[in-house]
C-alpha cells in the first residue's frame, strides 16, 4: 500500500509569509505526526493529531500550527516566517499513538527555504 | 529532559565489513526503540525496532541489541554494502531522536 505522502516536496517561501504542508498518512493509520528536521538541531517533534485532536505538542511557538482531518489527512502550517524555519519537515503516521508504542512510518517530507 | 544520543557522528566502513552503530538513552522507563535510516534527500526509513522485554532482535542483515543496565542500544549491519550508507538514527518511542550517525562505506 502507499506510504506516507507529503506535499509541496520542495517551496521557497520569503520571510513574513505563511506556509501550509499537507500530509496523507498510509491508508489505515489515524495518527499523523510532525517534525522538524534541521542540520544544527536533528529531528525535533513539532505536533501529534489522533482522531483530528492535537495529542502531543513539542516546543515549538505559536507560529507553528496543525490540525487533522476526518479521513486522517493532515496540515500543518507556519505562519510569519522567519528565516530559520528553513527546515525539512516531515511528516510520519501510525496505527495508534505514538506514546503507545506505535512504530511510525516518515514520508520524504517537504523542504522549505526562507529567504 | 530525557534524551537520546549517538555515540560518533561519524562512522566510517569498508564494504563488506560489520558496521556497529551505538545509542545511549537516558529514560530507564522507555520501552520501545526503533532504527531508522535516512538517505540523502529522503525520509527516515524504519530498520528495525525492538522492546524493552527483549535484548536482541535480528532483521535481514541488521541486528539490533538492547542493554538495559547501561541504557544501551546498537545497531549491527552486517557485511556493509555502499547502499548502506547513509544517516542512521536510533530512536525512543515516544517521540525522542538521537542526533544521528552518518555511515560512508568504503570501496
Amino acid at each position: 500500500k502507499a506510504g506516507v505522502t507529503q506535499t509541496p516536496r520542495y517551496l521557497i517561501k520569503t520571510r513574513g509569509q505563511q506556509v501550509t504542508l499537507s500530509c496523507s498518512p498510509i491508508s489505515g493509520h489515524r495518527s499523523v505526526s510532525w517534525y522538524q528536521q534541521t542540520p544544527g538541531q536533528g529531528l525535533q517533534f513539532l505536533f501529534e493529531y489522533f482522531s483530528e485532536t492535537q495529542r502531543n505538542k513539542g516546543n515549538f511557538p505559536g507560529r507553528f500550527s496543525g490540525r487533522q482531518f476526518s479521513n486522517s489527512r493532515s496540515e500543518m502550517n507556519v505562519s510569519t516566517l522567519e528565516l530559520g524555519d528553513s527546515a525539512l519537515y516531515l511528516c510520519a503516521s501510525s496505527i495508534g499513538l505514538t506514546v503507545s508504542g506505535n512504530t511510525i512510518y516518515f514520508g520524504e517530507g517537504s523542504w522549505l527555504t526562507v529567504v | 529532559g530525557e534524551s537520546v544520543g549517538l555515540h560518533l557522528p561519524t562512522l566510517s566502513v569498508q564494504e563488506g565489513d560489520n558496521s556497529i552503530i551505538n545509542c545511549a538513552y537516558s529514560n530507564s522507563a522507555s520501552d520501545y526503540f526503533i532504527w531508522y535510516k535516512q538517505e540523502s534527500g529522503k525520509g527516515p526509513q524504519f530498520i528495525i525496532d525492538i522492546r524493552s522485554n527483549m535484548d536482541k532482535r535480528q532483521g535481514q542483515r541488521v541486528t539490533v541489541l538492547l542493554n538495559k543496565t547501561v541504557k544501551h542500544l546498537s545497531l549491527q549491519i552486517a557485511a556493509t554494502q555502499p547502499g548502506d550508507s547513509a544517516v542512521y538514527f536510533c530512536a525512543e518511542a515516544p517521540l525522542s531522536f538521537g542526533a544521528g550517525t552518518t555511515v560512508t562505506v568504503r570501496a
